[in-house]
């Protein structure tokens, strides 16, 4: 078992342009979280999806920001109109059911550079 | 202030020598995760607890909830353990994810 996959390892793109990180959850797994990692701001919560329905995404950025599961083995995260501020390790994690005791698994993240 | 405190900010050991870690909440939490950071960046559950304490091999980590706060002591330490030490506190609302501390860096010397 791989573990939580995330695709690309890196990405760099130029302000205003789009941005899609990939994620391939555990197989089974059936909730899928993505976060976002800075120097300056940590580890945030952006949404998260229980067997493919979006359960909330009170973390996310109310513009540019989406996040779709169009199927259980994988996620993507877009950003649109890319930002400066953007730029950040983006990381997805899956558990078994998103509930309690469920710890979820995380994968090494997308570092995301916006020039 | 921060839901979530982390201290220390950074933390130095000592092959074999011992220390802890720790993480104050703001408001009573249903339960606390701790995660170490590798090199690569990935995020590796230690411990999940609701209460209590928990023990794995050089690990410990202890939960009380009435307090406020979470505790991960590291005994023996190893190379490996050096990384970046999250906690992450679990709201009674699952749904809205976990809210992490700002990690403590651990750096174990020769």
């Amino acid at each position: 078992n791989a573990g939580v996959i995330q695709t690309p390892r890196h990405k760099v793109t130029g302000k205003g342009q789009e941005a899609t990180l990939w994620c391939e959850p555990i197989s089974g797994h059936s909730a899928v979280f993505w976060y976002r990692q800075t120097i300056v701001q940590g580890l945030e919560f952006l949404t998260y999806f229980r067997n493919q329905a979006p359960i909330d995404d009170s973390g996310m950025p109310k513009e540019r920001f989406s996040a779709q599961m169009p199927n259980q083995s994988h996620s993507t995260l877009k950003i649109q109109s890319t930002q400066p501020q953007d730029s950040a390790v983006y990381l997805c994690a899956s558990s078994l059911s998103g509930g309690d005791n469920q710890a979820p698994l995380f994968g090494e993240g997308t570092r995301l550079s916006v020039l | 202030g921060m839901p979530v405190e982390q201290n220390p900010p950074a933390l130095s050991l000592y092959e074999g020598a011992e220390s802890g870690l720790r993480c104050n909440f703001s408001t009573t939490m249903k339960g606390v995760q701790w995660f170490q950071q590798n090199h690569r960046g990935r995020l590796i559950t230690l411990f999940y607890l609701a209460q209590g304490t928990k023990e794995n091999g050089r690990l410990k980590s202890t939960f009380n909830s009435k307090e406020r706060y979470s505790t991960l002591h590291i005994k023996d330490a190893q190379l490996e353990d050096s990384g970046t030490y999250f906690c992450a506190v679990e709201s009674n609302n699952y749904a809205q994810g976990l809210t992490f501390g700002l990690g403590t860096r651990v750096s174990v010397f020769p």
